[in-house]
């Protein structure tokens, strides 16, 4: 079955350490997303991938870093610069094209311990 | 930048009634699309409508439609027939269609049916 997964479902990290969060799909999209959900915040935009070996910053991307060597794969590093990072992130992807569905896995909880 | 403004936190409405969603963004741009979308108590993002900047008439997905009014930049659903299952977190979307299709979301409304 096609789908987006991401990995761990839950994730606890001691502070001062990075963590690589994964997020892989079998759509062959070409779009990939990662947001962070706080309560009250809605979905803040960290990353975004347009191409494989290209990506962009969003809103809120200091304290974390990406990477896209492979279509199918777009890991997120939440690394100790990271002033909060407990939160729940979400991985999507899209199809490009015009008005395309965004498609989205079942996110990680981070948890700083 | 875009951005995505909901102004309603939570709202509630009785089963089988109507209820609608507020909705308002910022752009300089012409084209993009915006987008409704749902995400139950399980946290799967599940879309629910979508619209394009480009077409004056509102998008309808059965119980569910849109009042988009491009000069105002409103984009509210309104949700008829209220049913249980249509508790949960809504999300207004806009994503630009020029260049780099980046996906902007509100701040998110959460909605309660109460039976």
């Amino acid at each position: 079955d096609g789908g987006i997964t991401q990995s761990p479902k839950y994730l606890f990290r001691k502070e001062g350490q990075n963590v690589t969060l994964s997020c892989e799909q079998n759509l062959n999209h070409d779009a990939m997303y990662w947001y962070r959900q706080d309560p009250g915040q809605g979905l803040r935009l960290i990353y975004y991938s347009q191409i494989v070996n290209d990506f962009q910053k969003g809103d809120i991307a200091e304290g974390y870093s990406v990477s896209r060597e492979k279509k199918e794969s777009f890991p997120l590093t939440v690394t100790s610069a990271q002033k909060n990072p407990t939160a729940f992130y979400l991985c999507a992807s899209s199809i490009q094209g015009r008005g395309t569905e965004a498609f989205f896995g079942q996110g990680t909880r981070l948890t700083v311990v | 930048a875009q951005t995505v403004t909901q102004s309603q936190p939570e709202m509630s409405v009785q089963e089988a009634e109507t209820v609608t969603l507020s909705c308002t963004y910022d752009t300089s741009e012409s084209d993009y699309y915006l987008f409704w979308y749902k995400q139950p108590p399980s946290r799967q993002m599940i879309l629910v409508i979508r619209q394009e900047a480009y077409k004056q008439q509102n998008a309808t997905e059965n119980r569910f439609s849109v009042n988009f009014q491009k000069a105002a930049k409103s984009f509210s659903l309104k949700i008829s027939d209220s049913q249980l299952g249509d508790a949960a977190m809504y999300f207004c979307a806009y994503r630009s269609e020029g260049g780099a299709q980046k996906l902007v979301f509100g701040q998110g409304t959460r909605l309660t049916i109460n039976p």
